[in-house]
């Protein structure tokens, strides 16, 4: 089973500053599945990047993912209000799918 | 556009079996993937299945014995059945299109199994 691993677990920024999270693989991961989330507080996750760099439908384009093998990075170039939330990353290339733990994304 | 609603009980007593449904509207169940993943009350993402159109399954292994995902074409619904429940299933379970990204989600459902 693949271990991911995302840091920071906590990223306090204000809006309109960068942020840049951070997801690593315990083994290497094909870029075509290595997918990125976003949930708000009591909402379900909603898809935002997946194959690591391709934005999913109606996903604003500040946010871009990047990354191959085992490191990979989600980036948010300008934070809006609707962007503090929890950020999962998610790798589907072995026979067991899973999940990172989180990063938080919160306001400094 | 694509929805998913789910539909089931939110309370299970230890040892029963936890059923949920997810009714797709806007969409053909076939020729697509539908995943079933879970969220224990204030943790991480947890995936525990899929079903393919054909109607054939995978599971995380560390569930696998106690699972079964299904389809129903002419209901166009795809179901969870989790037997043999403990206080530690406890958790919002979320159903989903897709095979390994996944989109939509349906609203989820908190089930907390307690006597």
């Amino acid at each position: 089973e693949i271990v991911l691993t995302q840091s920071p677990g906590t990223l306090s920024l204000s809006p309109g500053e960068r942020a840049t999270l951070s997801c690593r693989a315990s083994q290497s991961v094909s870029s075509s599945y290595l997918n990125w989330y976003q949930q708000r507080p009591g909402q379900a996750p909603r898809l935002l990047i997946y194959g690591t760099s391709n934005r999913a439908t109606g996903v604003p384009d500040r946010f871009s993912g990047s990354g191959s093998g085992t490191d990979f990075t989600l980036t948010i170039s300008r934070l809006e209000p609707e962007d503090f939330a929890v950020y999962y990353c998610q790798q589907h290339g072995t026979s067991v799918f899973t999940f990172g733990p989180g990063t938080k994304v919160d306001i400094k | 556009q694509v929805q998913l609603r789910q539909s089931g009980p939110g309370l299970v007593k230890p040892s029963e079996t936890l059923s949920l449904t997810c009714s797709v509207s806007g969409a053909s169940i076939s020729p697509y993937y539908w995943t079933w993943i879970r969220q224990p009350p204030g943790k991480g993402l947890e995936w525990i299945g899929f079903v393919k159109d054909s109607g054939s399954a995978n599971y995380n292994p560390s569930l696998k014995s106690r699972v079964t995902i299904s389809l129903d074409m002419s209901e166009n619904e795809f179901s969870l059945n989790f037997k043999s429940v403990t206080t530690a299933d406890t958790a919002v379970y979320y159903c989903a299109r897709g095979l390994g990204a996944y989109a939509p989600w349906g609203q989820g459902t908190l089930v907390t199994v307690s006597p």
